[in-house]
């Protein structure tokens, strides 16, 4: 069975810091998706990225960068220069390609609070 | 904007009620998605419907239940309600198997 464990509950950090999102997801299958979300203070959910396995390149979207390391089975994701309108709840999820259905289970979610 | 429209946005009902809540998936997305998400149990699968039939289902509590029309919009029937079912609803729709789209969501407070 899927699994993806969001060991950080919440990271509060200060305007202009790096900071890091840790996703260590657990499959059996060969073929799957990974993803980010964010959601807001507002409660919307945000896609941000989908990787797939076969995928294992590194991707910057400017200050966000996600680093895939299939050998330790993390998706882990960097915000550089934190803003304040970064603070949000980040979510990583997983789906398989067994079943067709690819339904994603998601972590249980990273509070981050960018202090001004 | 994700292109995924719900309503209501809010709705407060007592217990034992039934509420119908409402999702329009993007242009040309043939599958739906529902979740719920509430504090103690993150966000979970509901059921999924893809082209007006259900292709998967999750979590999904027998007195909840859903459907997809025609036009592809899609209906969450939540029945018997208990204070426990108080939660966010999200809806989500994607282009077959792909990053899913979620919909600004309906909070659902059961008095």
């Amino acid at each position: 069975a899927q699994k993806v464990t969001q060991a950080q509950t919440e990271i509060s950090v200060v305007e202009k810091e790096d900071v890091t999102l840790d996703c260590v997801y657990e499959t059996r299958d060969t073929t799957y998706y990974l993803f980010w979300y964010k959601q807001p203070p507002s409660g919307e959910l945000v896609f941000l990225i989908r990787r797939n396995s076969f995928d294992e390149q590194n991707e910057i979207s400017g200050r966000y960068s996600w680093n895939f390391q299939k050998s330790t089975s993390s998706f882990n994701f960097t915000i550089t220069a934190s803003q304040v309108v970064d603070s949000a709840v980040y979510f990583c999820a997983l789906s398989e390609a067994s079943g067709g259905s690819y339904i994603p289970t998601f972590g249980r979610g990273t509070s981050l609070i960018v202090h001004p | 904007d994700s292109g995924v429209t719900q309503t209501p946005k809010h709705l407060i009902t007592a217990t034992g009620q039934r509420v119908t809540l409402r999702c329009s998936p993007r242009s040309g997305d043939l599958s739906v998605y529902w979740y719920q998400q509430s504090l103690d149990q993150g966000l979970q699968f509901l059921i999924q419907y893809y082209n007006g039939e259900e292709r998967a289902k999750g979590n999904i509590l027998e007195r909840f239940s859903a459907q997809q029309f025609p036009d592809l919009h899609s209906e969450l029937n939540l029945s018997s309600l208990e204070l426990g079912d108080s939660a966010l609803y999200f809806c989500a729709s994607s282009p077959q198997r792909n990053e899913q789209f979620f919909g600004p969501g309906t909070r659902l407070t059961v008095l």
